[in-house]
């Protein structure tokens, strides 16, 4: 059965911050993984997806990459600002009978204060 | 490009009652997953429709149900609530199938369930 962890569950940091969030799981067996932004209350943003195949994928500040043979992703956070102050989730979208369940860590709560 | 919508927005609800939530995907969009998140639990699957076929389904009784219409919008039922069927219910959409290499989900803005 996958499982995902990410780490740490919170994080508070100063703006202008570079910052690192780490997830990682237990089966390499994937066809994606998604970094997603969930605000107070609300739904879930896209943020990045990786195939399988690559190994990183970069938008504006952020940029996530992925190690399939170690279970790994960490999304990279660049020059932080109070805007980015939300709840941070991975999730993986398992291959074999599993396929379509997409699932997630528990989150990374991120605070980002003036 | 609109993109996934969800009404209601907010139901309460009480115990031993049913609900009926629904998921419009963005447009073109075959594929609609439903999600519940608790604060406990986190995010659970519940099951994906393809082309008005559900394709897979979570570990969920079965007063869960859900179907697909032939536009592609998604309704969800719950009959006989209980208390612990207060959650936030996400619906996702996207292009093709999830079993897809690439294949990026996007969510909508969620039901708020409260079951009292």
């Amino acid at each position: 059965k996958q499982e995902v962890t990410q780490i740490p569950a919170a994080l508070s940091v100063p703006e202008g911050e570079n910052l690192v969030l780490n997830c990682s799981f237990t089966d390499s067996a994937i066809y994606n993984l998604q970094w997603f932004r969930q605000d107070p209350g609300k739904g879930l943003t896209s943020l990045l997806l990786i195939q399988s195949s690559q190994r990183e994928q970069t938008s504006g500040r952020l940029n996530a990459s992925l190690d399939k043979s170690s279970g790994r992703s960490t999304l990279y956070i660049a020059a932080s600002q109070p805007g980015d102050s939300a709840t941070y989730l991975c999730a993986v979208l398992p291959g074999g009978t599993s396929y379509g369940k997409l699932t997630f860590g528990q989150g990374t709560i991120l605070t980002v204060h003036p | 490009k609109a993109g996934v919508t969800q009404t209601p927005r907010y139901l309460i609800k009480t115990r031993g009652q049913q609900v009926t939530l629904s998921c419009s995907p963005i447009s073109g969009h075959r594929s609609v997953s439903w999600y519940q998140q608790t604060p406990g639990q986190g995010l659970q699957f519940l099951f994906e429709y393809f082309s008005e076929t559900q394709r897979n389904k979570g570990n969920f009784p079965g007063r869960f149900s859900g179907r697909q219409f032939s536009n592609s919008r998604s309704e969800m039922n719950v009959s006989t609530l209980e208390l612990g069927d207060s959650a936030l219910y996400l619906c996702a959409s996207s292009l093709a199938p999830s079993d897809r290499p690439g294949n990026e989900q996007f969510f909508g803005p969620g039901t708020r369930l409260t079951v009292l």
